[in-house]
């Protein structure tokens, strides 16, 4: 099983200010990576794909990159609307996903 | 567009068997697509459960094996997840999402589901 640690576990922001999450595979899973961005009582949504696809409606702000092992989300200029749980996700023999970074309101 | 619906009891007694639906709407079920039960215990990660192509086609999370079936209806155009045995430890949120071979989308809004006394 491949296992992906995310950090920091919380990010403390203000709006306008630059966030970037970081995603760590055990093992290399080339280009298959996937984030989304969860809020409370909601439904995850798909940010990117294929570690820096962005999703049909994202916004240009979100942007991610990486390969193999390491993989950054960057969320440029952070809207009000950003302050949610954010989710990498991959597939090797079955999914898996990061245990999130939530990014507050400082 | 596609929307995806979870429904099922919202509480399930230990030892008992856990029920849960998703409704496929805007769309057919028979695609090339697979589509995934993925659940979320209280202050844990997100956890894979099983897919299902609509041709009957499963694979499942190794850790659930033996416990849990996924069916497709296509002429209700749902699947379902069955989960025998439950304990405490099988209460979380559940979600039913739409796979695209390397993520998925969309994602059911979730439904919790307490297995308790």
């Amino acid at each position: 099983e491949i296992v992906l640690t995310q950090s920091p576990a919380t990010l403390s922001l203000s709006p306008g200010e630059r966030a970037t999450l970081s995603c760590r595979a055990s093992q290399s899973v080339s280009s298959h990576l996937a984030w989304y961005q969860h809020k409370p009582g909601q439904a995850p949504r798909l940010l990117i794909y294929d570690a820096s696809d962005r999703a049909s409606g994202i916004p240009a702000r979100f942007s991610g990159s990486g390969s193999g092992t390491h993989f950054t989300l960057t969320i440029s200029s952070l809207e009000p609307e950003d302050f949610a749980v954010y989710y990498c996700q991959q597939r090797s023999s079955w999914w898996t996903f990061g245990q999130g970074t939530k990014v507050e309101v400082k | 567009q596609v929307h995806l619906q979870e429904s099922g009891p919202g509480l399930v007694k230990p030892s008992g068997t856990l029920s849960l639906t998703c409704a496929v709407s805007g769309g057919s079920i028979s695609t090339s697509n697979w589509w995934t039960w993925v659940r979320q215990p209280p202050g844990k990660r997100l956890e894979w459960i099983g897919e299902i192509f609509h041709k009957g086609n499963t694979n499942y999370n190794p850790s659930l094996e033996g416990r849990v079936t996924i069916s497709v209806d296509t002429s209700k155009n749902q699947f379902s997840l069955k989960l025998n045995s439950v304990t405490a430890a099988d209460t979380a949120v559940y979600y039913c999402a739409r796979e695209w071979g390397t993520f998925f989308d969309p994602w059911g809004q979730g439904t919790l589901v307490t297995v308790s006394s």
